[in-house]
């Protein structure tokens, strides 16, 4: 079994649709979780970190965790094309420990 | 804040040779460092943990005498590529752990240097 494991896609959702991510890990002492956005032959940014169960908010970005059914996922909403990328999944012990990437779940919005 | 470089972006070497990439924190020292490959159409893959002062620790199946991992001051960090071959061939980030803007300790990704070995 993978650590984390996520869809690979392609998500395809009209403009102004909701895109909704998801995720699921292995490992049950990780602590924390993030969400990174990555263009085309770009690095990896930062969209959202998660540590507690429930749900987090930023914008149009909500982040949910399930510790109990080692479940997180992303929210977006309105999405734009500029949303258009790579999402990955990301689990750490600790929010300093290494992070474990999922393969990416690859969203396309369309005009 | 929160800055984090990486030199070269790109570079190209001929099969052989070693190649060395520097990745550094501009405005937040950095007791940890993690190095990441990511090849084409796959995820990033971890290979080594570099930490100030000490040996680097590797992944399962990344060589280490290939891969030298140096961490000699809280904001650098390098990886040399030794005897590159063209399977080498990949994108390589860094990332540093540093203090976010709540207090709590996050990773920063460099933007990745593209290594392509002819």
């Amino acid at each position: 079994q993978k650590e984390v494991e996520q869809n690979s896609g392609p998500l395809s959702v009209p403009e102004g649709a909701i895109a909704s991510l998801n995720c699921t890990y292995s490992d049950r002492v990780s602590q924390s979780f993030f969400w990174y956005r990555q263009y085309s032959g770009k690095s990896p940014e930062l969209i959202m970190s998660i540590y507690s169960n429930g749900d987090k908010e930023d914008g149009r970005f909500t982040a949910q965790l399930n510790k109990a059914s080692q479940y997180v996922s992303l929210l977006i909403r309105d999405s734009q094309p500029s949303d258009s990328a790579t999402y990955l999944c990301a689990v750490a012990k600790t929010s300093y420990d290494k992070v474990i990437f999922g393969p990416g779940t690859s969203l396309s919005v369309i005009p | 804040g929160a800055v984090v470089s990486q030199h070269p972006s790109r570079v190209i070497c001929k099969s052989g040779t070693s190649v060395k990439i520097e990745c550094r924190s501009l405005d937040f020292q950095a007791t940890t460092m993690f190095w990441y490959r990511q090849f084409p159409k796959q995820s990033l893959m971890l290979m080594a943990t570099s930490n100030e002062g000490s040996k680097a620790t590797y992944e399962q199946g990344v060589e280490k005498d290939k891969f030298l991992i140096n961490h000699a001051s809280l904001t650098l960090s390098t990886l040399t590529v030794t005897s590159a071959h063209p399977e080498d061939s990949s994108f390589y980030i860094c990332s540093a752990v540093g203090q976010g803007a709540g207090g709590s300790y996050e990773q920063y990704f460099g933007p990745g240097t593209r290594l392509t070995v002819t």
